[in-house]
């Protein structure tokens, strides 16, 4: 089965500053690549995510990258702030209608 | 915004105990989900459910575990003979058709199951 690795598990940088959390996969036939937020105790919520035609997709200060063929995608967030803190999950899938097969996290603090 | 609905948001159980775990998904959305997380872990996939049965599984959704749409909105989860190693949040989603190219899974806000 799929299996999805996240770098690194945690993550502190400074206000202002960039942060970047990788992810590879394993089944080339995933093709649904999403990026979930979630804050201490609360659900997961989608961020952003893209798919497998498409390299690069940008939502203001966020970006995902996919390099299908090394099989690994990245999250970037741009000019950090605080309520930026929070557990990131990157997820795998061959469509959206399938099963989200998760990495296990990237706890990101941005401090002031 | 549409939002999954979970009831009960925390659920306290003995071990051995049955529990049901409650979901209501987004009226408009075909495909449903229950995955887990154990605390300060990732989030596990437990199954999907297409056309009024499992799609998918998971090793973890064994014969402990039982799906039910009693009626055309409500999804419930029973857990029999629960264990210890059981203790999890539990979350509903669900998702638009796979022909959808925008907006992924939408998940429930989760059911903090404790056994003891």
């Amino acid at each position: 089965g799929e299996n999805v690795e996240q770098h690194p598990s945690t993550l502190s940088v400074q206000e202002g500053d960039s942060a970047v959390i990788k992810c590879t996969y394993s089944d080339s036939a995933s093709n649904y690549f999403p990026w979930y937020k979630q804050e201490l105790g609360k659900r997961p919520q989608l961020i952003i995510d893209i798919r497998s035609n498409v390299g690069e997709k940008k939502d203001q200060r966020i970006a995902v990258t996919l390099n299908k063929t090394a099989k690994h995608f990245s999250l970037h967030i741009t000019e950090t702030q605080p309520e930026d803190s929070a557990v990131y999950f990157c997820a795998a899938s061959i469509n959206s209608g399938y099963a989200l097969n998760f990495g296990k996290g990237t706890s990101l603090l941005v401090t002031p | 915004e549409p939002e999954v609905t979970q009831t009960p948001s925390h659920q306290v159980t003995q071990m051995g105990q049955e529990v049901i775990l409650r979901c209501v998904p987004i009226s408009n959305h075909l495909y449903f989900y229950w995955y887990r997380q154990i605390l300060g872990q990732k989030v596990e996939f437990l199954f999907s459910f297409y056309n009024n049965e499992i799609s998918e599984k998971s090793e973890i959704f064994d014969d402990q575990f039982s799906v039910e749409r009693p009626d055309g909105s409500n999804f419930t989860l029973k857990i029999r003979s629960t264990k210890l190693e059981d203790s999890a949040m539990y979350f509903c989603a669900s998702s638009p058709t796979m022909t959808r190219t925008r907006n992924g899974y939408t998940f429930g806000s989760g059911t903090r199951l404790t056994v003891v």
